[in-house]
C-alpha cells in the first residue's frame, strides 16, 4: 500500500512560475525524501528532510514538512522546461526497512 | 561503477517463460532494491538486500519472484512462468547505508528494465 500521496496529480505551468507539490503521508515517519523521475529513465534524489527539520533547501528547491499534519511540500522556484518531470515522494515503510512511493505529480513546464 | 546499472534495458518475452533481470549497484553500497513500476504508478517496493541476505521480501508479489545477491554486489531478480501481468519497468537502487536514508544521501536508482510479457 502506498504511504504518500501527491496533490496535485497534474501541473501545468509556464517557464519562470514557481510549481508547489504537496504529499500526505498516513502513519508516523523519520524521514520524508523527494525524487524525480523523466521520462522512461529512472529516479532521481532530490532531497531528504528529517522529521525534526521543518524547511530545508536546495538550489531552486525548497521542501517543507509539518509533521502533526503529517504533510510536506516541494516547492520548485523559477521553473525550467528542464524541470518537466514526475515528482515522487517517498516515506518509510512501517518496518523501517524501504521507502514507499506515492503516484507522483506529473509537472510540465512550457517555455 | 558510476551509476546502477541494470540489464537488459528491455526484455521482451513470452507468457510463462522464465526470466532474469540483472542489477549492479554504486561499488561500495551495501544496501541494494528491486522495485516495479507500472505506467502512472509510483514504484512498488519489491526487496530490499543488506548485503548478501534479503533483510525484507514482504514485497514479492507471489513465490513465481525471487531475487539473489550472492556476493553482496550484483542482484539478479528471477520471475518464473510469467504473466501478461507482469509487464512493468523493474527498478533498481541501491544505497551508501540500509534503511531508509541512505546514509543521507538517499537511493540511486538505475534506469531500469522495461519487461514486456506478450
Amino acid at each position: 500500500s502506498q504511504q504518500g500521496e501527491e496533490d496535485p496529480q497534474a501541473l501545468s505551468i509556464q517557464e519562470g512560475e514557481n510549481a508547489t507539490m504537496n504529499c500526505s503521508y498516513k502513519t508516523s515517519i523519520n524521514n520524508l525524501q523527494w525524487y524525480r523521475q523523466n521520462s522512461g529513465r529512472g529516479l532521481v534524489h532530490l532531497i531528504l528532510i528529517r522529521s525534526n527539520e521543518r524547511e530545508k533547501h536546495s538550489g531552486r528547491l525548497r521542501v517543507t514538512l509539518d509533521t502533526s499534519k503529517k504533510s510536506s511540500s516541494l516547492l520548485i522556484t523559477a521553473s525550467r522546461a528542464a524541470d518537466t518531470a514526475s515528482y515522487f515522494c517517498a516515506t518509510p515503510n512501517q518496518a523501517g526497512t524501504a521507502l514507499i512511493f506515492g503516484k507522483g505529480t506529473t509537472l510540465s513546464v512550457s517555455s | 561503477g558510476a551509476g546502477v546499472s541494470q540489464t537488459p534495458s528491455n526484455k521482451v518475452t513470452e507468457k510463462g517463460k522464465y526470466v532474469e533481470l540483472r542489477c549492479d549497484p554504486i561499488s561500495g553500497h551495501t544496501a541494494l532494491y528491486w522495485y516495479r513500476q507500472s505506467l502512472g504508478q509510483g514504484p512498488e517496493f519489491l526487496i530490499y538486500f543488506q548485503g548478501t541476505g534479503a533483510a525484507d521480501d514482504s514485497g514479492l508479489p507471489n513465490d513465481r519472484f525471487f531475487a539473489v545477491r550472492p556476493e553482496g554486489s550484483v542482484s539478479t531478480l528471477k520471475i518464473q512462468r510469467t504473466e501478461r501481468g507482469d509487464s512493468a519497468v523493474y527498478l533498481c537502487a541501491s544505497s551508501l547505508t540500509g534503511g531508509t536514508t541512505g546514509g543521507g544521501y538517499g537511493y540511486t536508482f538505475g534506469s531500469g528494465t522495461r519487461l514486456t510479457v506478450v
